[in-house]
C-alpha cells in the first residue's frame, strides 16, 4: 500500500540549532503536508504544499514539495524548547483513488536541549 | 479560535463492551474524520464522513465500527464489541474543504480495553 518514510526517526538537538527532516514515498502525490503533535494532543497542521517545487515558510519553519512529487523536507531554524514534539509528514492521495484519506508518515521525534 | 472537541478524554472498558466516542467538529466544516493512533505509532485513517454518509473507510474500519451524526453538531464513533487491540488514541478531525489534506484535529480520546 501507500507508505511514507521519514528520517531521521528521532533527533536530539541543542536550543538554537537548525533542524532538517525529510519524507519520501515511492508514489507520486499532489499534496504534501507537515503536522506537529505535542504530547497528549492531536496533530496540528504546520504547512501545506500543493505544487511541485513549491517552497513555503511559516515563521521559523520552511518546507518544500519535491520536484518529483515523491518527497518533501521540513526545516526549522533556531530551534526553541517549544519545538519539541513529533513531526509528521502527510499526503493526500490522487483524486483518482481517494479524495478523503490523508496518509501520515511514521513521524520524526524532536527533542530540544535547553 | 474554533476547535474540535472530543469526549471522553479517557475511557477504560472491558473487552467485549460497546464504546461510543463523541466529537463536536468545527461548526462550519462539512467533512468529518476519525483517525487512530496506537501508542508510539503513526496516525491511521479510519473513516471519512460527508453529507450524512461514509465517503471512505479503511480496512481497519470493519463491521465492529460505525459512525453517526445524530444531530447538527455531534459526530460519533461506536465500537460494538471492543477488543484488546482497539486500545489507542482516537482522533476526530474536520475540514472545510475536501481533498486539501488540511485537517483540524481534536485532542483525542484515549481508549483502554482490558
Amino acid at each position: 500500500g501507500q507508505q511514507l518514510n521519514q528520517s531521521p526517526q528521532s533527533m536530539f538537538i541543542q536550543e538554537g540549532e537548525d533542524v532538517s527532516m525529510n519524507c519520501t514515498s515511492s508514489s507520486i502525490f499532489n499534496t504534501w503536508l507537515w503536522y506537529k503533535q505535542d504530547p497528549g494532543e492531536g496533530p496540528v497542521l504546520l504547512i501545506a504544499l500543493y505544487k511541485a517545487g513549491e517552497l513555503t515558510s511559516n515563521g521559523r519553519l520552511t518546507a518544500q514539495f519535491g520536484i518529483t512529487r515523491k518527497d518533501s523536507f521540513l526545516n526549522i531554524s533556531a530551534s526553541i524548547p517549544s519545538d519539541v514534539g513529533i513531526y509528521f509528514c502527510a499526503v493526500s492521495p490522487l483524486p483518482q483513488t481517494s479524495y478523503d484519506k490523508v496518509i501520515f508518515g511514521p513521524g520524526t521525534s524532536l527533542s530540544v536541549i535547553p | 479560535e474554533p476547535e474540535v472537541t472530543q469526549t471522553p478524554s479517557h475511557q477504560v472498558t472491558q473487552m467485549g463492551q460497546e464504546v461510543i466516542l463523541r466529537c463536536v467538529p468545527i461548526s462550519n466544516h462539512l467533512y468529518f474524520y476519525w483517525y487512530r493512533q496506537i501508542l508510539g505509532q503513526k496516525v491511521e485513517f479510519l473513516v471519512s464522513f460527508y453529507n450524512n454518509e461514509i465517503s471512505e473507510k479503511s480496512e481497519i474500519f470493519d463491521d465492529q465500527f460505525s459512525v453517526e451524526r445524530p444531530d447538527g453538531s455531534n459526530f460519533t464513533l461506536k465500537i460494538r464489541s471492543t477488543k484488546l487491540e482497539d486500545s489507542a488514541m482516537y482522533f476526530c478531525a474536520s475540514s472545510a474543504i475536501r481533498a486539501t489534506g488540511e485537517l483540524f484535529f481534536g485532542e483525542g480520546s484515549r481508549l483502554t480495553v482490558l
